[in-house]
């Protein structure tokens, strides 16, 4: 079965800092990836995907994310955040072109002014 | 486009109380899917129905726990009898068939069991 893992449970970065957020998958084959974020009393929007090709995808509101697949990882940046980043970010991983996914725990990121 | 609508938004109710939570999936989505969230166990798949089918049920907690799909637009959750620790927030999302993992979520109904 798969699985994910997002090993920072809160982050703090400074309003116009870098960020990356951290995504380690299980999954014997080929994985479908997702980030999503939740803002507060919200549900989750999806911000990228990557599915095949290119490791490097695009999102909106400016994030990307990148596949390596010798690291099992798909790790979510942004180069420059703002303070209505602040918000709450999870990996997710399918099996399969179906829509079954599983979550990691999230990671809980705050915007220091 | 409206998106994915639940109700309730939030729902007190005493231990022992028939709960029923509602969903109206994006129209034209053929996949729907109820979460749960919790501090302790995180996004929970539930159970997760296709053209109004249940596909996989296996995360359905217990016996007390019950969903239907009677048509495309409406999708109902049921505890029965509701516990303190199925106190969580209950999300619904639908997706398109074929749009793997792009799943449109609602806004959630939190549920308090006292």
């Amino acid at each position: 079965a798969q699985s994910v893992t997002q090993p920072d449970i809160h982050i703090t970065v400074s309003e116009g800092a870098s960020l990356e957020l951290r995504c380690n998958y299980s999954y014997g084959a080929t994985p479908y990836l997702f980030w999503y974020v939740q803002s507060p009393g919200q549900g989750l929007q999806l911000l990228l995907k990557y599915f095949s090709g290119d490791t490097l995808v695009q999102g909106i509101k400016g994030f990307e994310a990148e596949f390596k697949r010798s690291q099992s990882s798909f790790n979510l940046r942004k180069p420059s955040v703002h303070w209505s980043d602040a918000a709450e970010y999870f990996c997710a991983v399918g099996a399969n072109a179906g829509n079954m996914l599983t979550f990691g725990g999230g990671t809980r990121l705050m915007v220091k002014p | 486009d409206a998106g994915v609508i639940q109700s309730p938004r939030h729902e007190v109710t005493e231990m022992g109380q028939e709960v029923t939570l509602r969903c109206k999936p994006i129209s034209g989505h053929n996949s729907l899917f109820w979460y749960r969230q919790t501090m302790m166990r995180g996004l929970e798949l539930l159970i997760y129905f296709n053209n109004n089918v249940p596909i996989d049920d296996s995360g359905m907690p217990e016996d007390r726990f019950s969903a239907k799909m009677p048509n495309a637009s409406f999708s109902t959750l049921k505890i029965q009898p509701s516990e303190p620790r199925d106190s969580a927030v209950y999300f619904c999302a639908s997706s398109r068939q074929g749009f793997a993992g792009e799943l449109f979520f609602g806004e959630g109904s939190r549920l308090t069991v006292l």
